[in-house]
Parts: structure tokens; sequence; C-alpha cells
């Protein structure tokens, strides 16, 4: 069955990087827009960055614009996210999904990782 | 962007009621929508995609509805294992949101 399994999270001091993966599985990669996805207690769900199968089409939130980058390895089925200058503010736990997105319009998140924690704290 | 507002915030319902739950968008997105349940300390599932379309596995006592900038989410006969936040969620375009949720609970 289609799983997504992400790791790289922890405690980090603002100002500081981090580096997300997912694994995925069950399913051919490379055919999937992939999306980054986190959440908080306080503001809930935000929809954090996508790229395309090919890697040739990604997209940000503005509030990870510059700081965040998304990247993808399709031989080893892995999804990555650079975070970079880390605030507060970026503290939740991040989801990796498989996206419904193709080239022509968007799309919806089915399934989702379960999840890696990313503490951002002096 | 387009903003994603649910209503209501929270609700108690009884075992067996008619719940419906609401999502509006700032502007029109046809039926770009999509529904989620997340239940206490799981991971966000999708239930509904294209406003009304149910997933495999689902129970067909959830239906969606809408097109343009209203939505519903609708639980025709709610049951013990339904309590959890329900999110919508717009794809028309880039960037995607999300609702704020709404927390379902049994009273």
């Amino acid at each position: 069955q289609v799983q997504l399994m992400e790791s790289g999270g922890g405690l980090v001091k603002p100002g500081g990087s981090l580096r997300l993966s997912c694994t995925a599985s069950g399913f051919t990669f490379r055919d999937y827009f992939m999306s980054w996805i986190r959440q908080t207690p306080g503001k809930g769900l935000e929809w954090v960055s996508y790229i395309s199968g090919s890697g040739d089409s990604i997209y940000y939130a503005d509030s990870v614009k510059g700081r965040f980058t998304i990247s993808r390895d399709n031989a080893n089925n892995s999804l990555f996210l650079q975070l970079n200058s880390l605030r507060a503010e970026d503290t939740a736990v991040y989801y990796c999904a498989r996206d419904f997105t193709t080239d022509w319009y968007g799309g919806w998140f089915d399934p989702w990782g379960q999840g890696t924690l990313v503490t951002v704290s002096s | 962007d387009i903003q994603m507002t649910q209503s209501p915030s929270s609700l108690s319902a009884s075992v067996g009621d008619r719940v419906t739950i609401t999502c509006r968008a700032s502007q029109g997105i046809s039926n770009y929508l999509a529904w989620y349940q997340q239940k206490p300390g799981k991971v966000p599932k999708l239930l509904i995609q294209s406003a009304y379309t149910l997933q495999s596995g689902v129970p067909s006592r959830f239906s969606g509805s809408g097109s343009g900038t209203d939505f519903t989410l609708t639980i025709s006969s709610l049951q013990p294992e339904d309590v959890a936040t329900y999110y919508c969620q717009k794809y028309n375009s880039a960037p995607y949101t999300f609702g704020q949720g709404t927390k379902l609970e049994i009273k």
C-alpha cells in the first residue's frame, strides 16, 4: 500500500537549519507531485511547498519563500525539505503528502505521512 | 490569496444526528475543494475531493456539496467514530489553503 515516512525533525535554535526527508513506497513516485504541509496547534494546517514529479515545477508559501527549499530524488523515492533561517513560528509537525496536482490544475493530498516535529527554540 | 472560512469552529451533536459543516471561499474556486478528517492523535485523512467525490473506503454517511464559494460536508447519521476535526482545503491553484477546522464531538 502507499506509505510515506518522514524523518529529520528535532530541536533547533532560531536561525538554525534542518533537513527533513520523506521516503515513499507503494506507488510510482516520479509520476506524482509531492507536498509538504505543516500543522501547529495555533494555526492549524498550512501548506508549505510542492514539487512536480520531474522537479521542474516548484511553489512555496509566502511564509517560507527564500528560507525553505524543496527537492526530490526519484531514483530513491525520496522527498526533502531544507529549512534555513528557522524562526519560532516554524515550530510545527511537518507532513509530506502525495499531491494530486497536475500541470493543469491543483490537487488534493492523499495519503499523508505520520509527520515529524520541528521545534525552534533557544 | 483565497481564504477559507469554516463554520462552526466546534460542534457537539448526538449519535444519529445529521451534522453539517460549512466552508466558504473568499473567491470562487469552482469545485476544487477537498475535505479531510483528523481523528485525535492521528494524521489527516482525505474524505472527499472535487467537492463531492467520496474517497474509496469512506462511509457513505459522509457527503459533500457546493461549488463556487460555498461548500458543505454532511454526516447523515453521526457515529461515535466520527469524533474528529474536519478541514476543508481549496486547490484551484497554489497557494493551497485550509480552513481553520471544525472540531466535532459527541454530546
